[in-house]
Protein backbone atom coordinates (compact mmCIF):
# COMPACT_ATOMS: atom_id res chain seq x y z
CA UNK A 1 0.00 0.00 0.00
CA UNK A 2 1.52 3.04 -1.16
CA UNK A 3 1.03 5.68 1.99
CA UNK A 4 2.62 8.59 -0.45
CA UNK A 5 1.47 9.14 -3.84
CA UNK A 6 3.77 11.19 -5.88
CA UNK A 7 3.26 12.54 -9.62
CA UNK A 8 4.46 12.73 -12.62
CA UNK A 9 6.64 9.75 -13.03
CA UNK A 10 8.92 12.09 -14.78
CA UNK A 11 8.15 15.80 -16.22
CA UNK A 12 10.37 17.36 -18.41
CA UNK A 13 10.56 21.68 -18.56
CA UNK A 14 12.50 24.25 -20.58
CA UNK A 15 14.81 26.39 -18.79
CA UNK A 16 12.95 29.50 -16.71
CA UNK A 17 9.46 27.83 -16.84
CA UNK A 18 7.84 26.59 -13.41
CA UNK A 19 8.08 23.11 -12.76
CA UNK A 20 4.88 21.34 -10.35
CA UNK A 21 5.17 18.46 -8.48
CA UNK A 22 2.40 17.05 -6.79
CA UNK A 23 1.85 14.62 -4.06
CA UNK A 24 -0.80 13.49 -1.87
CA UNK A 25 -0.85 11.80 1.26
CA UNK A 26 -3.27 9.41 3.29
CA UNK A 27 -2.15 8.71 6.91
CA UNK A 28 -4.16 11.81 8.45
CA UNK A 29 -1.50 11.85 11.43
CA UNK A 30 1.27 12.76 9.46
CA UNK A 31 2.71 15.94 10.49
CA UNK A 32 5.82 16.54 8.72
CA UNK A 33 6.23 17.37 4.70
CA UNK A 34 10.04 17.50 3.17
CA UNK A 35 11.10 17.50 -0.09
CA UNK A 36 14.11 15.90 -1.06
CA UNK A 37 16.19 15.91 -4.60
CA UNK A 38 18.91 13.43 -5.84
CA UNK A 39 21.21 13.58 -8.27
CA UNK A 40 22.38 10.40 -9.63
CA UNK A 41 25.08 8.67 -7.51
CA UNK A 42 24.71 10.86 -4.65
CA UNK A 43 22.12 10.53 -1.22
CA UNK A 44 19.15 12.32 -0.94
CA UNK A 45 19.51 16.16 -0.10
CA UNK A 46 16.58 18.20 1.69
CA UNK A 47 15.37 21.02 -0.20
CA UNK A 48 12.73 21.97 1.67
CA UNK A 49 9.99 21.50 4.13
CA UNK A 50 6.31 22.26 5.65
CA UNK A 51 4.06 21.58 8.68
CA UNK A 52 0.55 21.46 8.26
CA UNK A 53 0.03 24.64 10.30
CA UNK A 54 0.88 26.65 7.46
CA UNK A 55 -0.30 25.99 3.88
CA UNK A 56 2.37 28.11 1.79
CA UNK A 57 6.44 27.55 2.67
CA UNK A 58 9.18 29.79 0.34
CA UNK A 59 12.60 28.83 -0.03
CA UNK A 60 14.16 30.85 -2.99
CA UNK A 61 12.75 29.41 -6.03
CA UNK A 62 11.03 26.77 -4.35
CA UNK A 63 7.45 27.01 -2.94
CA UNK A 64 5.19 24.26 -1.25
CA UNK A 65 1.61 24.55 -1.40
CA UNK A 66 -0.35 22.57 1.51
CA UNK A 67 -3.95 21.56 1.36
CA UNK A 68 -4.68 19.54 5.03
CA UNK A 69 -8.32 18.91 3.93
CA UNK A 70 -7.36 17.59 0.16
CA UNK A 71 -4.27 15.59 1.99
CA UNK A 72 -2.49 16.81 -0.84
CA UNK A 73 0.81 18.90 -1.45
CA UNK A 74 3.06 20.31 -3.88
CA UNK A 75 6.41 21.95 -5.06
CA UNK A 76 6.56 24.35 -7.63
CA UNK A 77 10.53 24.92 -8.71
CA UNK A 78 9.98 28.38 -10.60
CA UNK A 79 12.47 29.81 -13.25
CA UNK A 80 13.58 26.31 -13.44
CA UNK A 81 17.39 25.89 -14.08
CA UNK A 82 19.18 22.51 -16.07
CA UNK A 83 21.48 22.25 -12.86
CA UNK A 84 17.72 21.72 -11.22
CA UNK A 85 17.98 18.11 -13.14
CA UNK A 86 17.16 15.56 -10.53
CA UNK A 87 14.95 13.25 -9.33
CA UNK A 88 12.76 14.81 -6.56
CA UNK A 89 11.02 13.35 -3.61
CA UNK A 90 8.34 13.96 -1.94
CA UNK A 91 8.13 11.98 2.11
CA UNK A 92 5.60 12.36 4.86
CA UNK A 93 5.90 11.44 8.54
CA UNK A 94 5.79 12.45 12.32
CA UNK A 95 8.02 12.44 15.22
CA UNK A 96 10.15 9.35 15.81
CA UNK A 97 8.82 7.53 12.52
CA UNK A 98 10.45 7.46 9.86
CA UNK A 99 9.16 9.39 6.44
CA UNK A 100 7.35 7.67 3.92
CA UNK A 101 8.46 8.31 0.14
CA UNK A 102 7.23 8.75 -3.04
CA UNK A 103 8.47 7.35 -5.68
CA UNK A 104 9.56 10.15 -6.94
CA UNK A 105 10.05 12.35 -9.98
CA UNK A 106 12.56 12.56 -12.74
CA UNK A 107 12.93 16.33 -13.43
CA UNK A 108 14.37 17.39 -16.76
CA UNK A 109 15.29 21.03 -17.65
CA UNK A 110 16.35 21.52 -21.25
CA UNK A 111 18.29 25.05 -21.88
CA UNK B 1 33.66 17.02 5.63
CA UNK B 2 30.55 14.90 5.68
CA UNK B 3 28.44 14.93 9.21
CA UNK B 4 27.31 11.90 8.53
CA UNK B 5 29.79 9.21 7.96
CA UNK B 6 28.67 5.56 6.57
CA UNK B 7 31.39 2.92 6.22
CA UNK B 8 32.12 1.48 3.91
CA UNK B 9 31.27 3.13 0.59
CA UNK B 10 30.79 -0.10 -1.55
CA UNK B 11 30.67 -3.79 -0.21
CA UNK B 12 30.15 -7.20 -2.27
CA UNK B 13 29.16 -9.95 -0.19
CA UNK B 14 28.20 -13.65 -1.27
CA UNK B 15 25.03 -15.08 -0.35
CA UNK B 16 24.44 -16.59 3.60
CA UNK B 17 27.48 -14.47 4.66
CA UNK B 18 26.68 -11.84 7.57
CA UNK B 19 27.89 -7.84 7.23
CA UNK B 20 27.69 -4.68 9.49
CA UNK B 21 27.47 -1.29 7.72
CA UNK B 22 28.61 1.30 10.14
CA UNK B 23 27.16 4.65 10.61
CA UNK B 24 28.08 7.35 12.85
CA UNK B 25 26.95 11.11 12.86
CA UNK B 26 28.98 14.16 14.47
CA UNK B 27 25.55 16.49 14.05
CA UNK B 28 24.35 16.18 17.81
CA UNK B 29 21.07 14.73 16.33
CA UNK B 30 18.77 12.58 19.05
CA UNK B 31 17.60 10.71 16.09
CA UNK B 32 19.32 8.33 13.52
CA UNK B 33 17.42 5.99 11.26
CA UNK B 34 18.26 3.66 8.34
CA UNK B 35 16.74 3.57 4.98
CA UNK B 36 17.11 1.43 1.26
CA UNK B 37 17.18 2.48 -1.55
CA UNK B 38 16.69 0.16 -5.09
CA UNK B 39 15.02 -0.23 -8.24
CA UNK B 40 12.42 -2.39 -6.65
CA UNK B 41 11.69 0.42 -4.21
CA UNK B 42 12.90 4.15 -4.36
CA UNK B 43 14.02 5.13 -0.46
CA UNK B 44 12.27 2.39 1.90
CA UNK B 45 12.21 3.58 5.71
CA UNK B 46 13.06 0.34 7.96
CA UNK B 47 14.26 1.48 11.53
CA UNK B 48 14.30 4.83 13.72
CA UNK B 49 15.87 5.40 17.01
CA UNK B 50 16.00 8.11 19.39
CA UNK B 51 17.87 8.52 22.44
CA UNK B 52 19.54 4.61 21.37
CA UNK B 53 16.39 3.14 21.30
CA UNK B 54 14.15 1.74 18.71
CA UNK B 55 10.99 4.11 17.89
CA UNK B 56 10.18 2.39 15.27
CA UNK B 57 10.91 -0.42 12.67
CA UNK B 58 9.41 -1.41 9.31
CA UNK B 59 11.30 -3.98 8.44
CA UNK B 60 9.89 -7.58 8.04
CA UNK B 61 12.51 -9.40 7.99
CA UNK B 62 14.58 -10.44 11.78
CA UNK B 63 17.67 -10.51 9.12
CA UNK B 64 18.02 -6.56 9.68
CA UNK B 65 19.34 -5.95 12.97
CA UNK B 66 20.18 -2.37 14.21
CA UNK B 67 22.56 -1.60 17.07
CA UNK B 68 23.31 1.51 18.68
CA UNK B 69 26.28 1.06 21.36
CA UNK B 70 26.59 4.84 21.42
CA UNK B 71 23.99 7.75 20.69
CA UNK B 72 25.75 8.93 17.56
CA UNK B 73 26.16 5.32 16.37
CA UNK B 74 23.81 3.35 14.93
CA UNK B 75 24.97 0.23 12.95
CA UNK B 76 23.02 -2.24 10.62
CA UNK B 77 24.06 -5.93 11.03
CA UNK B 78 22.14 -8.03 7.95
CA UNK B 79 22.52 -11.60 8.09
CA UNK B 80 21.80 -14.73 5.73
CA UNK B 81 22.23 -11.91 2.94
CA UNK B 82 20.36 -12.54 -0.39
CA UNK B 83 20.61 -11.30 -4.03
CA UNK B 84 17.31 -8.87 -2.95
CA UNK B 85 19.61 -7.46 -0.49
CA UNK B 86 21.15 -5.77 -3.05
CA UNK B 87 20.50 -1.38 -2.41
CA UNK B 88 22.26 1.30 -1.13
CA UNK B 89 21.50 1.69 2.40
CA UNK B 90 21.38 5.20 3.70
CA UNK B 91 21.80 6.32 7.71
CA UNK B 92 20.24 9.67 8.37
CA UNK B 93 19.78 11.51 11.47
CA UNK B 94 17.81 14.46 12.36
CA UNK B 95 17.12 16.75 15.91
CA UNK B 96 13.72 15.29 16.22
CA UNK B 97 11.09 16.82 18.46
CA UNK B 98 11.96 20.11 16.84
CA UNK B 99 10.63 22.55 13.68
CA UNK B 100 13.08 20.96 11.63
CA UNK B 101 13.12 17.60 11.59
CA UNK B 102 13.93 16.29 8.47
CA UNK B 103 16.44 13.84 8.27
CA UNK B 104 19.81 14.23 6.65
CA UNK B 105 20.91 11.49 4.52
CA UNK B 106 24.89 10.00 4.85
CA UNK B 107 26.58 9.34 1.68
CA UNK B 108 25.22 5.41 1.50
CA UNK B 109 26.43 2.25 1.40
CA UNK B 110 26.14 -0.21 -1.88
CA UNK B 111 25.92 -3.25 -1.16
CA UNK B 112 25.92 -6.14 -3.87
CA UNK B 113 25.01 -9.46 -3.26
CA UNK B 114 26.12 -12.17 -5.31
Amino acid sequence: QQQVRQSPQSLTVWEGETAILNCSYEDSTFDYFPWYHQFPGESPALLIAIRPVSNKKEDGRFTIFFNKREKKFSLHIADSQPGDSATYFCAAGDYAQGLTFGLGTRVSVFP
Amino acid sequence: DPKIIQKPKYLVAVTGSEKILICEQYLGHNAMYWYRQSAKKPLEFMFSYSYQKLMDNQTASSRFQPQSSKKNHLDLQITALKPDDSATYFCASSQAGTANQAPLFGEGTRLSVL
